[in-house]
């Protein structure tokens, strides 16, 4: 089955202290991404990866930080969280377009990451 | 002003009445994507559509690129169709999506 899994659902920590969350899919997607979602807000970029050892910033990446070292796995990292991380996460893979160079095909969300930072 | 724009914002219906959600969007895109986030949290993708029309069970997906206006519309709405539907974009020339703030609808039974 094709799915994007994320790890854990559900975390409870403290400021300071470092996380990762997990995320993985099996779709052999070139492109992935994570996302923050907060009420009123949105979901929002944090950063993404278009391949291997390729990763960008996207529209909030402060106090992130992320690595793709195998095509399936995509981690985000949290050296010090902060309570204004406190969010819900999703991690999303695709297929990459080159022609046309934009997100016109499927994405695969993983279940989500409910963070709170106390 | 957003680049991606929902209404309405909240929708609570009877089951059985015919939903209609819209979104409007301000830039030139190659396609549009509607999901659908259930109260667990996951997001589903339920359609992606570049013209017309498409069809999934219940669910219709329409989109008229001039206007830059999709609507996603349920008949036979029933109460497990509660959920946030959230239609997306493409960033022009960039690989990511921007989102509407999304639409919760109930819908009771």
């Amino acid at each position: 089955e094709a799915q994007v899994t994320q790890n854990p659902r559900y975390l409870i920590t403290v400021t300071g202290k470092k996380l990762t969350v997990t995320c993985s899919q099996n779709m052999n997607h070139e492109y992935m991404s994570w996302y923050r979602q907060d009420p009123g807000l949105g979901l929002r970029q944090i950063y993404y990866s278009m391949n291997v050892e390729v990763t960008d910033k996207g529209d909030v990446p402060e106090g992130y930080k992320v690595s793709r070292k195998e095509k399936r796995n995509f981690p985000l990292i949290l050296e010090s969280p902060s309570p204004n991380q406190t969010s819900l996460y999703f991690c999303a893979s695709s297929t990459l377009n080159r022609v046309p160079y934009d997100m016109n095909t499927e994405a695969f969300f993983g279940q989500g990451t409910r963070l709170t930072v106390v | 002003k957003n680049e991606v724009e929902q209404s309405p914002q909240n929708l609570t219906a009877q089951e059985g009445e015919f939903i209609t959600i819209n979104c409007s969007y301000s830039v030139g895109i190659s396609a549009l994507h509607w999901l659908q986030q259930h109260p667990g949290g996951g997001i589903v993708s339920l359609f992606m559509l570049s013209s017309g029309k498409k069809k999934h069970g219940r669910l219709i997906a329409t989109i008229n690129i001039q206007e830059k206006h999709s609507s996603l519309h349920i008949t036979a709405s029933h109460p497990r169709d509660s959920a946030v539907y959230i239609c997306a974009v493409p960033h022009q020339g960039a690989q990511k999506l921007v989102f509407g703030q999304g639409t919760r609808l109930t819908i009771n039974p």
